[in-house]
């Protein structure tokens, strides 16, 4: 089974809206972090936002937060007030506690549209 | 600081050549050290990760092999390479626990001719 579920292999967004990209994870484990990379054209992984999974409150870093709901095994980025800049591919990665793999979904590429 | 170096940025090699991919970690002790492959458009598929000196787990059954020789150094190496190779190669780290994110090296840009 995957560890890491991202359904939405591309999406368009306005300039200066909101978008939720969404990542789904499996995992027996009770302690996990959850995470989000952006990838630009450039190819580097720009780590973005992280979430554990004994936080209670949902991550937010600058424009970035994430939507964690446990009980659905959830954790989707939304992307508040897009910039032109936000246009590149979006990963959802989990480390759990018992291992030592950081496992990546297939990503999104999302486009913002001036 | 910690930084990682990942070399060469891009590589063009014909079919049936060996292959060797460096990567490097400054600034920390111990780290988790990881080799992903991402093809074109696609998502990241972790080849090999290791704990420690001398220990590689490999994630896909391929042709392709690594090896920690020191304790910051991971190597990616083929001894033949194959068409199906191709793709974007990058090495991160990560310290221990499920708290801390990984850091991606530039990748390597591998196309196998």
């Amino acid at each position: 089974a995957q560890k890491i579920t991202q359904t939405q292999p591309g999406m368009f967004v306005q300039e200066k809206e909101a978008v939720t990209l969404d990542c789904t994870y499996d995992t027996s484990d009770q302690s996990y972090g959850l995470f989000w990379y952006k990838q630009p054209s450039s190819g580097e992984m720009i780590f973005l936002i992280y979430q554990g999974s004994y936080d209670e409150q949902n991550a937010t870093e600058g424009r970035y937060s994430l939507n964690f709901q446990k009980a659905r095994k959830s954790a989707n980025l939304v992307i508040s007030a897009s910039q032109l800049g936000d246009s590149a591919m979006y990963f959802c990665a989990m480390r759990e506690g018992t291992g030592n793999q950081f496992y990546f979904g297939t990503g999104t590429s999302l486009t913002v549209i001036p | 600081s910690q930084t990682i170096h990942q070399w060469p940025a891009t590589l063009v090699q014909p079919v049936g050549s060996p292959l060797s991919l460096e990567c490097t970690v400054e600034g920390t002790s111990n780290p988790n050290l990881y080799w992903y492959r991402q093809a074109a458009g696609r998502g990241l598929q972790l080849l090999f990760y290791s704990v420690g000196i001398g220990q590689i787990s490999s994630e896909v059954p391929q042709n392709l092999s690594a090896s920690r020789p020191q304790d910051r150094q991971f190597i990616l190496s083929s001894k033949k390479l194959l068409l199906s190779d191709s793709g974007f190669y990058l090495c991160a780290w990560t310290g221990v626990g499920a708290g801390t994110e990984a850091f991606f090296g530039q990748g390597t840009r591998l196309t196998v001719v």
